[in-house]
């Protein structure tokens, strides 16, 4: 089967550091997507991985390990508006069919 | 670059009715995906079409069907709608080709549609 788990909610100081962790169990493996989602509003593209290692785009790094099936989003120097959903998705094979887990929606606080 | 667009935002209809939503890709982009986004489930893949053909296909009941017109622009109908497919549909497009390529998506603002 496939299944992607994640936390559902966490919250973090303004100017912190956080980890959203993201474990995958699916038949095929080729990417794992980090999207965005601000409520009432649509996701919005992050971050994607493919081979193992640490992507950095600015604040936010995504990891990846494939042989764990594991991955996290870092997101540094938070901001309130940094609160908001994320997801996690995975990509099986060579289409756009992403498996999206349930996301992890995190409060930042002053 | 306009982004992704779909109508209407808003639709409420009755059991048994049926809908049509329409998705207009960003300019460019071949493959138009279609997702159901509801409270407990989360993101559900509905269906992919790239050039006109359904590339791949969620668990969904036939109720749920999709087409892609030639100029990349798609359509999502629901038919004997029940009151479980009230939900925000997502449509997003990218510029994944025939032979694949590791694209992001971008999603449109989406359809909130509600059943009573």
């Amino acid at each position: 089967g496939q299944n992607i788990d994640q936390p559902t909610e966490m919250t973090a100081t303004e100017g912190a550091i956080v980890q959203i962790n993201c474990t995958y169990q699916t038949s095929g493996f080729n990417g794992l997507f980090w999207y965005q989602q601000h409520a009432g509003e649509a996701p919005t593209f992050l971050s994607y991985n493919v081979l193992d290692g640490l992507e950095e785009k600015g604040r936010f790094s995504s990891f990846l390990s494939r042989s764990k099936g594991y991955s996290y989003l870092l997101l540094k120097e938070l901001q309130m508006k940094d609160s908001a959903s994320y997801l996690c998705a995975v990509r099986g094979d060579n289409t756009d069919k992403l498996i999206f887990g349930t996301g992890t929606r995190l409060q930042v606080f002053p | 670059k306009a982004g992704v667009t779909q109508t209407p935002r808003y639709l409420i209809k009755t059991r048994g009715q049926q809908v049509t939503l329409s998705c207009s890709p960003i300019s460019g982009h071949r493959s138009v995906s279609w997702y159901q986004q509801t409270p407990g489930q989360g993101l559900q893949f509905l269906f992919e079409y790239f050039s006109e053909t359904q590339r791949n296909k969620g668990n969904f009941p036939g109720r749920f069907s999709g087409r892609q017109f030639s100029n990349s622009r798609s359509e999502m109908n629901v038919s004997t709608l029940e009151l479980g497919d009230s939900a925000l549909y997502l449509c997003a497009s990218s510029r994944t080709s025939r032979q694949g390529g590791l694209y992001e998506q971008y999603f449109g603002p989406g359809t909130r549609l509600t059943v009573t």
